[in-house]
Formats: structure tokens, C-alpha cells, sequence
């Protein structure tokens, strides 16, 4: 069965500061891969996604992920956080053989001191 | 451009208590239909999701229920509520195809079972 692992239910980091959030998954193949961030109290905004090709793979709001097979990991980064990135960010994986199938991370809180 | 609404933004409602929560979206067609969960903090959970009218996939053994009587409207309901049932709902839509269209989230009901 699929599953995805956030280890870090909260960061806090320095504006300004680089981030790294971590994502690990469970899957037989490599699953689609997704990083959405959810403001407090209101949906969820994707933030990037990978397919295949390039590991490396940028997003909106500067924000951009790796794709380590060997790790299974896709973590998220971001150079230089401001304070408006404080908020929730969750991985998310989706099979290969079910597009509608999303499984969701835990969540990782971000909060951004000044 | 596309649009989800959900309502109501919030609710209260005793145990027992019967639930309708309502997910309508404007400017597509045809499109697929998704109810996560959010618990306190957990991530999303997938409860059901909808390729059609009438077709409803439960991800969930639970005691909600799903019904998409028009093409842009997905229903969440139960007959009677638990205090399990509480958290965060989030109704998404994408267009069928390949996992390369993304979701869209609604705004979410906070949903309270007292």
C-alpha cells in the first residue's frame, strides 16, 4: 500500500533562511509526486508536481523539490523564506495506476520568525 | 474561469444529528469530484471521489455517505453524526485524464460534532 511520510511536524525558520521540508513514500514504482501548501483555515494551492525526466523540478513562489529514487524522498526547498510562506505544506503521492487517488503527507507547519 | 464553492463554511452539530454538506463547481464540465478530510493535525484523507454522475468510489468504510446528483454538484452526507466525524472537509475537482491535471480545492467546512 502506498503511504507518505512528513517526519517534521514543525519548523520554524528565520526569514530570510533557507528550507528544506522533508517527504518520504512508500509506493512499488514511482508514483506521481506533489508538494500543496494550505494557508490556515482555506484550501489547498498546489505548489509543484513530478512526473519523470528532470529530478529537480521548480514551483511557484520560488519553492522547488528533488526526486531521490534511491530515497524515495521528494523533499521541498526554498533558498530564502519570507513571511508569508508560514503555513502548512503537505506531499502527496498518486499511483500510477489510479490517477484519482491522492495520498496525502501529515502536513508540515512552517513558521517563519522575523 | 473555474470556481468551487462549499457550504456551509462552518458547522455544529450534535451526535446523531444527520449531515449534508454541499460542493458545487462552476465553469468546467464533466469533471471529477473529491472529499478529503482533514482531522486535527493529520493530513488529508481521500473519503470518496466521483468520475460521473451517480458514480461514487468510497475510499473509507465509515458512516458518510457521498452522492453527485448533477454534473458540478458532490454531496457529503451522513445519517448520523459521530464525534469522530469532526475535522476539516475539503471538496476538490479535477478535469479526467492523466494525473498532469491538477486539483482544485474548495474553501473547506469545519465541521464540529459536539
Amino acid at each position: 500500500a502506498q503511504s507518505v511520510t512528513q517526519p517534521d511536524i514543525h519548523i520554524t525558520v528565520s526569514e530570510g533562511a533557507s528550507l528544506e521540508l522533508r517527504c518520504n513514500y512508500s509506493y512499488g514504482a514511482t508514483p506521481y509526486l506533489f508538494w500543496y501548501v494550505q494557508s490556515p483555515g482555506q484550501g489547498l494551492q498546489l505548489l509543484l508536481k513530478y512526473f519523470s525526466g528532470d529530478t529537480l523540478v521548480q514551483g511557484i513562489k520560488g519553492f522547488e523539490a528533488e526526486f531521490k529514487r534511491s530515497q524515495s524522498s521528494f523533499n521541498l526547498r526554498k533558498p530564502s523564506v519570507h513571511w508569508s510562506d508560514a503555513a502548512e505544506y503537505f506531499c502527496a503521492v498518486v499511483p500510477l495506476d489510479n490517477f484519482n487517488k491522492f495520498y496525502f503527507g501529515s502536513g508540515t507547519k512552517l513558521n517563519v520568525k522575523p | 474561469s473555474q470556481t468551487i464553492h462549499q457550504w456551509p463554511a462552518t458547522l455544529v452539530q450534535p451526535v446523531g444529528s444527520p449531515l449534508s454538506l454541499e460542493c458545487t463547481v462552476e465553469g468546467t464540465s464533466n469533471p471529477n469530484l473529491y472529499w478529503y478530510r482533514q482531522a486535527a493535525g493529520r493530513g488529508l484523507q481521500l473519503l470518496f471521489y466521483s468520475v460521473g454522475i451517480g458514480q461514487i468510489s468510497s475510499e473509507v468504510p465509515q458512516n458518510l455517505s457521498a452522492s453527485r446528483p448533477q454534473d458540478r454538484q458532490f454531496i457529503l452526507s451522513s445519517k448520523k453524526l459521530l464525534l469522530s466525524d469532526s475535522g476539516f472537509y475539503l471538496c476538490a475537482w479535477r478535469l479526467a485524464g492523466g494525473p498532469n491535471n491538477e486539483q482544485f480545492f474548495g474553501p473547506g467546512t469545519r465541521l464540529t460534532v459536539l
